[in-house]
């Protein structure tokens, strides 16, 4: 029972590189998020997904890519990262959206040097 | 005024002792409540959600007061486990018709043997 996943756990890249986070889940739940974890921030939404090729901009979507071809992966992809852009970022999924018990993924530490 | 707000702690408390924290929030028209746990370097996991009725699950109590727009969370007969941060979640529909979930900064909880 893998519940979700992420990869990779930890990544250093360096500014202005393209980066690409997976999330995968095995519950077929509908819903799928993204969020980075800052200090003196809240988790913020990035992404989410209703459903496959259902996307929509959360809170802090800018320099953020998403795709949801399959209900089961939803990948994030910065496309040139930028220092802002270090952070601990967390996949979740839920059954039916943001007012429902979301499952998080274990995480996916980034630096951006 | 941040959309939710928490006292950060941390709190230190002997084991066994009772500990109460709350969490305010600034919508009024907020719809779901929640408290997630995420201990050190780990995902945030759901604890409970939060009903108009108030709410309990063994040692863990839930109450949430509208008039004054806050939820709290009570913890009875604290253990050593029970170290972790608490964040308080809040679910709103906006004026522009879509869902919003907002995390709070989490209140640090240490249990001291």
């Amino acid at each position: 029972d893998a519940g979700i996943t992420q990869s990779p756990r930890y990544k250093i890249t360096e500014t202005g590189r393209q980066v690409t986070l997976m999330c995968h889940q095995t519950w077929s739940h509908s819903y799928m998020f993204w969020y980075r974890q800052d200090l003196g921030h809240g988790l913020r939404l990035i992404y989410y997904s209703a459903a496959a090729d259902i996307t929509d901009k959360g809170e802090v979507p800018d320099g953020y890519v998403v795709s949801r071809s399959k209900t089961e992966n939803f990948p994030l992809t910065l496309e040139s990262a930028t220092r802002s852009q270090t952070s601990v970022y967390f996949c979740a999924s839920s059954q039916t959206g943001l007012g429902d018990e979301q499952y998080f993924g274990p995480g996916t530490r980034l630096t951006v040097t | 005024r941040k959309e939710v707000e928490q006292d950060p702690g941390p709190f230190n408390v002997p084991e066994g002792a009772t500990v109460a924290f709350n969490c305010t929030y600034s919508n009024s028209a907020s719809q779901s409540f929640f408290w997630y746990r995420q201990d050190c370097r780990k995902e945030p996991k759901l604890l409970m959600s939060v009903y108009s009725s108030g709410n309990e699950d063994g040692r863990f109590t839930a109450q949430l007061n509208r008039a004054s727009q806050y939820i709290s969370l009570l913890i009875r007969d604290s253990k050593l486990s029970d170290s972790a941060t608490y964040l308080c979640v809040v679910n709103y529909l906006s004026n522009f018709g879509n869902e919003k979930l907002t995390f709070g900064t989490g209140t640090r909880l240490t249990i001291i043997p």
